[in-house]
């Protein structure tokens, strides 16, 4: 039972545009969610996060939005660059159970 | 402040040996998590230890082991490998407090099971 889907497994934009990101998940008590970035046989890097009384979180230029009533949530990187090229996964977690549950990841390509 | 440290890098084994792995945290950080890397399944959580005490356990067969030692440094253990244990181990540190945290990752330790 796959609790954290990332339903596109890559997206192509083009640097200067908007790249988008999706998450949906289906365990109601996740209350903080977060959003990494991977390149291959390194370890994750957290870009961001957002906890549940929250629908949005800025940081630069990466934005979350949360969407409980939908349990979606969405990274928005504006502008995209090629350096932002990787994995970004969707993790989310339940207060006091100690472990993040991640979807299956997103392989964005930002083109020159 | 140095980050999350696993060694070794790389680690080759044949079917039915043992392997141990080694994460040494973030200084401060009080939790220590594994988790293990696959093409087919992603990231899925092992284990989690604070104060050398276990939290939380993935659904993984009792091969798997890991423990929590008095300066947070963390070890796994897998024995009788089968090929399918073939992955990148994956550890993380925090704080601990909460439990709702984000993890500081390791780069990791890629496993060949032969």
């Amino acid at each position: 039972d796959q609790q954290v889907k990332q339903n596109s497994p890559s997206l192509s934009v083009q640097e200067g545009r908007i790249s988008i990101l999706n998450c949906d998940y289906t365990n109601s008590m996740f209350d903080y969610f977060l959003w990494y970035k991977k390149y291959p046989a390194e370890g994750p890097t957290f870009l961001i996060s957002i906890s549940s009384i929250k629908d949005k979180n800025e940081d630069g230029r990466f934005t979350v939005f949360l969407n409980k009533s939908a349990k979606h949530l969405s990274l928005h990187i504006v502008p995209s660059q090629p350096g932002d090229s990787a994995v970004y996964f969707c993790a989310a977690s339940v207060r006091s159970n100690y472990k993040l549950t991640f979807g299956k990841g997103t392989l964005l390509t930002v083109n020159p | 402040k140095a980050g999350v440290t696993q060694t070794p890098r790389y680690l080759i084994k044949t079917r039915g040996q043992q392997v141990t792995l080694s994460c040494s945290p973030i200084s401060g950080h009080r939790s220590v998590s594994w988790y293990q890397q696959t093409p087919g399944q992603g990231l899925q959580f092992l284990f989690e230890y604070f104060s050398e005490t276990q939290r939380n356990k993935g659904n993984f067969p009792g091969r798997f082991s890991g423990r929590q030692f008095s300066n947070s440094r963390s070890e796994m253990n897998v024995s009788t490998l089968e090929l399918g244990d073939s992955a990148l181990y994956l550890c993380a540190s925090s704080l601990g407090g909460t439990g709702n945290e984000k993890l500081f990752f390791g780069s990791g330790t890629q496993l060949s099971v032969l």
